[in-house]
């Protein structure tokens, strides 16, 4: 089973803050996405990445950056952090098979991030 | 742009039969898939539609209608566990991302 692993299931950062969050996948996925997830907003994408060292805009990445200097390994930045980024992180994974492909993409179990 | 529209909540009892429906909006359409998430949980992926029909994995289906930009999820004989969020999906106008509905609650009462 493809295994997506965030490294935090709670964080707690001060306004201001530059904040990482880490996420890993270990089945060799050329993809990788990260999402927040607000009530009543459902998923909404911030970033992705299709290569090492790749990355494109999603629908909503003012405020955040990305890396990517591994396969395995996709790290979602918040340069300055605000509390209205205090939200659900979700990071996926997928096969990449060509472009307008559907391939399932797999989540990590999200990480809870306040901004207080 | 791209947009999918689902009900934000859907009530049923145990044994009965739920449909959730999605309309979209795309520029370009590839197919639509489906993801469950328990609360607290990780969205898991459920079926995909790439071409119009229905789709059955056991208790759930999904079905797509292109000329309508319409789909559905099924739910057969609910059960308790089947109480979730259910997204349906597609993928962005440059092929490369899913674009994920709000979301619609099924709450599963006995």
């Amino acid at each position: 089973d493809v295994k997506v692993t965030q490294s935090s299931r709670y964080l707690v950062k001060r306004t201001g803050e530059k904040v990482f969050l880490e996420c890993v996948q270990d089945m060799d996925h050329e993809n990788m996405f990260w999402y927040r997830q607000d009530p009543g907003l459902g998923l909404r994408l911030i970033y992705f990445s299709y290569d090492v060292k790749m990355k494109e805009k999603g629908d909503i990445p003012e405020g955040y950056s990305v890396s990517r200097e591994k396969k395995e390994r996709f790290s979602l930045i918040l340069e300055s952090a605000s509390t209205n980024q205090t939200s659900m992180y979700l990071c996926a994974s997928s096969l990449y098979s060509g472009s307008y492909s559907n391939q399932p993409q797999h989540f990590g179990d999200g990480t809870r991030l306040s901004i207080l | 742009g791209q947009s999918l529209e689902q009900p934000s909540e859907v009530t049923a009892v145990e044994g009965a039969i739920v449909q959730i429906n999605c309309t979209y909006q795309t520029s370009g359409f590839y197919g639509l898939s489906w993801y469950q998430q328990h609360d607290g949980g990780a969205p898991t992926f459920l079926s995909y539609n790439g071409l119009d029909g229905l789709e059955e994995t056991g208790r759930f289906s999904s079905f797509l209608s292109r000329s309508d930009s319409y789909g559905y999820l099924l739910l057969q004989e609910l059960q308790m566990k089947d109480s979730a969020s259910y997204f349906c999906a597609a993928l962005n106008q440059a092929g490369t991302a899913l674009i994920f509905g709000k979301g619609t609650t099924l709450s599963v009462s006995s």
